[in-house]
């Protein structure tokens, strides 16, 4: 039990465009959902915190209108990079949570390449 | 703010042997602390946790122990495998908190 999984796996996309990546809780409900990025050969940095049906709460220093965040139901949050650019290339995973717990799920995650 | 510190650089070693790796810890209040593994390719998991003080949690052959008076949480496996090959990311939460602070992670390299 317990699976998150991310969609796509692998993303190249051209500067100036945006891509979409989703993250699902395959067999429990998620109330909170969380998105890190991963540098190579570093930790993974929160980006944002979102709750189902509320806005997302982002760390300090990473542009909300740049990473876009959606959760829209218990089972799907969307992370969307709008305008990529090379600097935006890196490791994206999201996990997941379900109310009474402290435990987060983690996706594979989604590798990002912007040329 | 809280923080995880894990020893510097990879880690390796030769199967059967014994893995040591170090994390210690700042955190306000009373934290649960965690280990994840990532194996190549995949996303991290859940190796164990422990949420007060002595404490041990324990998973596939690792074990950990929540040492409040030295502020670690230093992760132990008595007889490592080519399949322990992977990077390990101690992690703290504090009580209330939703967010997860993550160490650097090492990459441990198994050798058989």
């Amino acid at each position: 039990g317990a699976v998150v999984s991310q969609h796509p796996s692998r993303v190249i996309c051209k500067s100036g465009t945006s891509v979409k990546i989703e993250c699902r809780s395959l067999d429990f409900q998620a109330t909170t959902m969380f998105w890190y990025r991963q540098f190579p050969k570093q930790s993974l940095m929160l980006m944002a915190t979102s709750n189902e049906g509320s806005k997302a709460t982002y760390e300090q220093g990473v542009e909300k209108d740049k990473f876009l965040i959606n959760h829209a139901s218990l089972t799907l949050s969307t992370l969307t990079v709008t305008s990529a650019h090379p600097e935006d290339s890196s490791f994206y995973i999201c996990s997941a949570r379900t109310s009474g717990t402290d435990t987060q799920y983690f996706g594979p995650g989604t590798r990002l390449t912007v040329l | 703010g809280d923080s995880v510190t894990q020893m510097e650089g990879p880690v390796t070693l030769s199967e059967e042997a014994f893995l040591t790796i170090n994390c210690t810890y700042t955190a306000t209040g009373y934290p649960s602390l965690f280990w994840y593994v990532q194996y190549p390719g995949e996303g991290l998991q859940l190796l164990l946790k422990a949420t007060k003080a002595d404490d041990k949690g324990s998973n596939k052959g690792f074990e950990a122990t929540y040492r409040k008076e030295t502020t670690s949480f230093h992760l132990e496996k008595g007889s490592v495998q080519v399949s322990d090959s992977a990077v390990y990311f101690c992690a703290l939460r504090t009580y209330g908190n939703n967010r997860l602070a993550f160490g650097k992670g090492n990459q441990v390299v198994v050798i058989p």
